[in-house]
């Protein structure tokens, strides 16, 4: 089946610096999707990419969706100690009967020293 | 802001037996869903609802499970003899140009 490859699996860094993660695949997504999940709660969207090669910005928060549709990076600028929690990127595919479903990665869980 | 809304947040059953857990879609969405998170793992599509049948399901959604939209506003997910591997966190979605999770039930089997 349809897998995402989301690294690193882990971060831990200082408030302040600079954040970077990624996602693979070997499919062809329509949209891509990150999300950030806190403790005890859904995943939250935190930016959609539709189209190939788009470049996203939300806040402190830039993502980009590759040209070849198989691939996204979502940067997070001068982190804050809420930044804290996991990140998940998502792929949205065309599911039966006009549903879309999402496939997810693995997460990169983001620590945040004060 | 509206809110797809589950209950109930943690619920702790004894294998072998029945759970039910609900959930409240936005009113004006018409594709549902149910995904499951084993604790630690990635989040997995178990299956997908639109006008009042499955259009979807994964090879995790098998006879012991199955939803239902009784009344036009609950959806339902029901396992019908639990496991023990069934102990996960389980998010209900809508989605209508864009998807919005509810905030899960944990479920622990024991």
């Amino acid at each position: 089946g349809q897998q995402l490859n989301q690294s690193p699996q882990s971060m831990f860094i200082q408030e302040g610096e600079d954040v970077s993660m990624n996602c693979t695949s070997s499919s062809i997504f329509n949209t891509w999707l990150w999300y950030k999940q806190d403790p005890g709660e859904g995943p939250v969207l935190l930016i959609a990419l539709y189209k190939a090669g788009e470049l996203t910005s939300n806040g402190r928060l830039t993502a980009q969706f590759g040209i070849t549709r198989k691939d996204s990076f979502l940067n997070i600028s001068a982190s804050i100690p809420s930044d804290v929690g996991i990140y998940f990127c998502a792929g949205e595919t065309d599911g039966k009967g006009g549903s879309e479903k999402l496939v997810f990665g693995k997460g990169t869980k983001l620590t945040v020293n004060p | 802001e509206p809110e797809v809304t589950q209950t109930p947040s943690h619920q702790v059953t004894q294998m072998g037996q029945e759970v039910i857990l609900r959930c409240v879609p936005i009113s004006n969405h018409l594709y549902f869903y149910w995904y499951r998170q084993i604790l630690g793992q990635k989040v997995e599509f178990l299956v997908s609802f639109y006008n009042n049948e499955i259009s979807e399901k994964s090879e995790i959604f098998d006879d012991q499970f199955s939803v239902e939209r009784p009344d036009g506003s609950n959806f339902t997910l029901k396992i019908r003899s639990t496991k023990l591997e069934d102990s996960a966190m389980y998010f209900c979605a809508s989605n209508q140009g864009g998807y919005t999770f509810g905030s899960g039930t944990r479920l622990t089997v024991v």
